[in-house]
């Protein structure tokens, strides 16, 4: 069973609208990252949350982190064809360690 | 500066070959992490290695797989006697510490004839 559940599995939006994208545990979730990978290229770090209730922004995402640290959303405002591509969220499920596991990844394709 | 390097970016072997990818990480970073994504999959992680502390190599999905990490720098992942389903891209990626963000190579893509 996937520790680190993704949804939706993939999108498709026109440009310009908002999505958001969610990653749930049934366990407490211990540094949660989010990660962006374009096709044949590697993950690139987009924010980590930490503690229960906080949110991140970059430009046009905004993480969440809900209070119990279980939930976490990933929100895209005015999407545009380069925010395209695999969203993956990764967390330790062990408070202290260290041993990041991964989502099944989201696969979103913005329409121009 | 330079990012985490893997090499090769491409592998294509036949079934019961050994094969080896290689992970250079980040100058200074501490961690190193293998992972496996298989076609539609997510990240399966594979193994750990903080400083000099024994790995968690508890993802390592059979006996077939070790790696090791030399000087606690270069990091290679052998894989013997391979199978088919051992094809997918292999991840590689370092931090400076645990529990900061992981640097991710572009990975390995091996494909088992």
């Amino acid at each position: 069973s996937q520790e680190l559940e993704q949804s939706p599995q993939s999108l498709i939006v026109q440009e310009g609208k908002n999505l958001t994208i969610n990653c749930t545990s049934s366990k407490t979730l211990y540094g949660l990252y989010w990660y962006k990978q374009k096709y044949g290229e590697g993950l690139i770090f987009l924010m980590m949350l930490q503690k229960g209730g906080e949110e991140k922004s970059h430009e046009k995402i905004t993480a969440k982190l809900d209070e119990k640290k279980q939930q976490s959303s990933l929100h895209i405002t005015a999407s545009q064809p380069s925010h395209a591509g695999i969203y993956l969220c990764g967390a330790s499920r062990i408070s202290g360690t260290y041993k990041y596991i991964f989502g099944t990844g989201t696969r979103l394709k913005v329409l121009a | 500066g330079a990012g985490v390097s893997q090499s090769p970016s491409n592998k294509v072997t036949e079934k019961g070959k050994d094969v080896e990818l290689r992970c250079d990480p980040i100058s200074g970073h501490t961690a190193l992490y293998w992972y496996r994504q298989s076609l539609g999959q997510g990240l399966e992680f594979l193994i750990y290695f903080q400083g000099n502390s024994a790995p968690d190599k508890s993802g390592l999905p059979s006996d077939r797989f070790s790696a090791e990490r030399t000087g606690g720098s270069v990091s290679t992942l052998t894989i013997q006697r391979t199978q088919q389903e051992d094809s997918a891209v292999y991840l590689c990626a370092s931090s400076p510490t645990g529990g900061s963000p992981l640097h991710f190579g572009n990975g390995t893509r091996l494909t088992v004839t």
